[in-house]
């Protein structure tokens, strides 16, 4: 059973059009909830971290916000260098490793 | 900014041959990781490590695949006898402590023939 539930698969956004994107969960006990950008044939890049339900967290374009339940990733006015693979990410029961989701892949056109 | 390092970037192996992939962590970091990503598909948690042993591991990490950690610095995964269904992109991941973020290498593209 997957953990880690990202939607939708993929988004076509035009330059300046704002949207989001969820990752929902299933792991009890949170013990942080993770996003990443993954660039092609790259590594994931570390975008933030969110430890409790209402925290937020900004970086330039991008803003992530954390419920019980689910996780978004908010793009507002995106530009075509944010088009990229976005990947939410919880620890295992155990809390030893980071389990992803399948990602939404984000295209943005101008 | 520190990074973790990954060689080859790409390498071509026959069926049936052992590969190691090498990585080097963090310098500070104590927790490392293997993950790989077929394409197309998500990215998969392979093996854990930390204290010089494996703390946990995938059902994919059978017991084609090992891991170590030689000499302090480098992190190394081998696959005994690589098979069609190993080509991917592994990557090696490393943190400071368990609630940190995790550091990815570029990783090592795994084709095998």
């Amino acid at each position: 059973e997957d953990q880690v539930t990202q939607s939708p698969e993929a988004l076509r956004l035009q330059e300046g059009e704002s949207s989001s994107l969820n990752c929902s969960y299933t792991v009890s006990g949170l013990r942080g909830l993770f996003w990443y950008r993954q660039d092609p044939g790259k590594g994931p890049e570390f975008l933030f971290t969110l430890y409790s339900a209402g925290e937020e967290k900004e970086k330039e374009r991008l803003k992530a916000t954390l419920t019980k339940k689910e996780s978004f990733l908010h793009i507002t006015a995106p530009k075509p260098e944010d088009s990229a693979t976005y990947l939410c990410a919880v620890p295992n029961q155990a809390g030893t490793a980071l389990i992803f989701g399948k990602g939404t892949t984000l295209s943005v056109s101008s | 900014e520190p990074e973790v390092t990954q060689t080859p970037s790409h390498q071509v192996t026959q069926m049936g041959q052992e590969v190691i992939l090498r990585c080097v962590p963090i310098s500070n970091h104590l927790y490392f990781y293997w993950y790989r990503q077929i394409l197309g598909q998500k990215v998969e948690f392979l093996v854990s490590f930390y204290n010089n042993e494996i703390s946990e591991k995938s059902e994919i990490f059978d017991d084609q695949f090992s891991v170590e950690r030689p000499d302090g610095s480098n992190f190394t995964l081998k696959i005994r006898s690589t098979k069609l269904e190993d080509s991917a992109m592994y990557f090696c991941a490393s943190r400071v402590g368990l609630t940190e973020k995790l550091f990815f290498g570029s990783g090592t593209q795994l084709s095998v023939l």
